[in-house]
């Protein structure tokens, strides 16, 4: 089996400082994990995956994630936070196989000028 | 490829209604999959298909809703007869099966209305 707990349903950050949107999983497999951006009123955007490489995980508009085995986490982070990046935010677990998708309840970031 | 394609974008419809949501896949995809978004209830996975197959509907909340998938390039979610608690966005997703891209990709969703 496998579930997702994302830590905060809610973060909200000034322009320009740091971003930390928290993941953690449990799984029977070793996973593949993801996270998904969604916009308001748009559908859901692929961020970055890990899939047992690379430990550490770059994606697209500057964020990253790391995954920890020992913490089953995998947190998501951004050096500086931009206003563009508001948003809902997914962490996915899934058996690496193209199925099972499990996402977590969502962490809505607020970005504040 | 222009990616996962949903139609209608946004349906209203009366309660007691057939709906039908479409859904094109992206080519050579192996699994399609159907979520419904709410405020209450986030994201909830329906039904999902792999080569065109039902694997699991057991997230299909009652027989009001019923998912095909004809072949592989298009699958419908029709739910007769609509109530207002359908309101929600429902997304279609697909997927390739096995390798290092395995992730899902997701349309732009059908915002759905009963009133």
């Amino acid at each position: 089996a496998q579930s997702v707990t994302q830590l905060d349903s809610h973060v909200s950050v000034s322009e320009g400082t740091p971003v930390l949107l928290r993941c953690n999983y449990s799984s029977s497999y070793s996973p593949s994990l993801f996270w998904y951006v969604q916009h308001p009123n748009k559908g859901l955007q692929l961020l970055l995956k890990y899939t047992s490489a690379a430990t550490l995980v770059k994606g697209i508009n500057g964020f990253e994630a790391e995954f920890k085995k020992s913490e089953t986490s995998f947190h998501l982070t951004k050096p500086s936070a931009h206003m563009s990046d508001a948003a809902e935010y997914f962490c996915v677990v899934s058996r690496g196989n193209g199925q099972n998708f499990v996402f977590g309840p969502g962490t809505r970031l607020s970005v504040l000028p | 490829d222009a990616g996962v394609i949903q139609s209608p974008r946004h349906e209203v419809t009366e309660m007691g209604q057939e709906v039908t949501l479409r859904c094109k896949p992206i080519s050579g995809h192996d699994y399609l999959f159907w979520y419904r978004q709410t405020m209450m209830r986030g994201l909830e996975l329906l039904i999902y298909f792999n080569n065109n197959v039902p694997i699991d509907d057991s997230g299909m909340p009652e027989d009001r809703f019923s998912a095909k998938m004809p072949n592989a390039s298009f699958s419908t979610l029709k739910i007769q007869p609509s109530e207002p608690r359908d309101s929600a966005v429902y997304f279609c997703a697909s997927s390739l099966a096995g390798g290092q891209n395995t992730e899902a990709f997701f349309g732009q969703g059908t915002r759905l209305t009963v009133v």
